[in-house]
């Protein structure tokens, strides 16, 4: 089946860093990849959608300066949250999402993001 | 606005017993619906895809209704075991729309 690799799975920084996670589709393309945090007993809130080639698409809220998306290929996407503070800390999963439009989402196991 | 309801308090069940969740949305017209499963500190994973035209669909123990009426879904677990313990959570979605919402998602505890 489709797999959805994210990485890290875990990373602690300091406030005012930025961190980068990953996430690659390792054996189909994902035209759209799709960013989400969930806090603990939340549902997932989807944060942005990203198409290969252009710009993210961010809900709103969220705000674009502060969680970039990169979405350079067909098989990886990047969020990186830059001077990142402690309410940033939370559970960031990544999916991808195939070709047809009711493809089922492939979700990555996702980032626990801890900010010190 | 939209919102999609899912009880939030866990369902504990015997084992062996049939585990029944429910799905409301409000302010939708889903062309389908999509569940899935999720274990603590993991991704979701996908379970059944069930379309606006179809009442009922399966897959092994699980069961899935659309009642675009009422504007509910309801999840059913037959035969429950142990390892059927997770969050499951609802999505529905629109054609020709990739953007996915979840509700916040049934835990289903089943009891040895």
């Amino acid at each position: 089946g489709a797999v959805v690799s994210q990485h890290p799975s875990r990373v602690i920084c300091k406030s005012g860093t930025s961190v980068k996670i990953e996430c690659r589709s390792l054996d189909f393309q994902a035209t759209t990849m799709f960013w989400y945090r969930q806090f603990p007993k939340q549902s997932l809130m989807l944060m942005a959608t990203s198409n290969e080639g252009s710009k993210a698409t961010y809900e709103q809220g969220v705000e674009k300066d502060k969680f970039l998306i990169n979405h350079a290929s067909l098989t990886l996407s990047t969020l990186t949250v830059t001077s990142a503070h402690p309410e940033d800390s939370s559970f960031y999963i990544c999916s991808a999402s195939g070709v047809r439009g009711n493809s089922p989402l492939h979700f990555g196991n996702g980032t626990r993001l801890t900010v010190t | 606005s939209q919102k999609i309801e899912q009880n939030s308090e866990a369902l504990n069940i015997q084992e062996g017993k049939t585990a029944t969740l429910t799905c409301n949305y409000t302010n939708y017209s889903p062309a389908y619906l999509q569940w899935y499963r999720q274990d603590p500190g993991r991704g979701p994973v996908f379970l059944l895809l069930i379309r606006e035209n179809e009442k009922e669909k399966r897959k092994e123990r699980l069961k899935v209704t659309f009642d675009t009426t009422l504007k509910q879904s309801l999840f059913h677990i037959t035969a429950s075991q142990p390892a059927d313990s997770a969050t499951y959570l609802c999505a529905p979605r629109f054609y020709g729309n990739n953007r996915l919402a979840f509700g916040k998602g049934n835990q289903v505890v089943v009891i040895p």
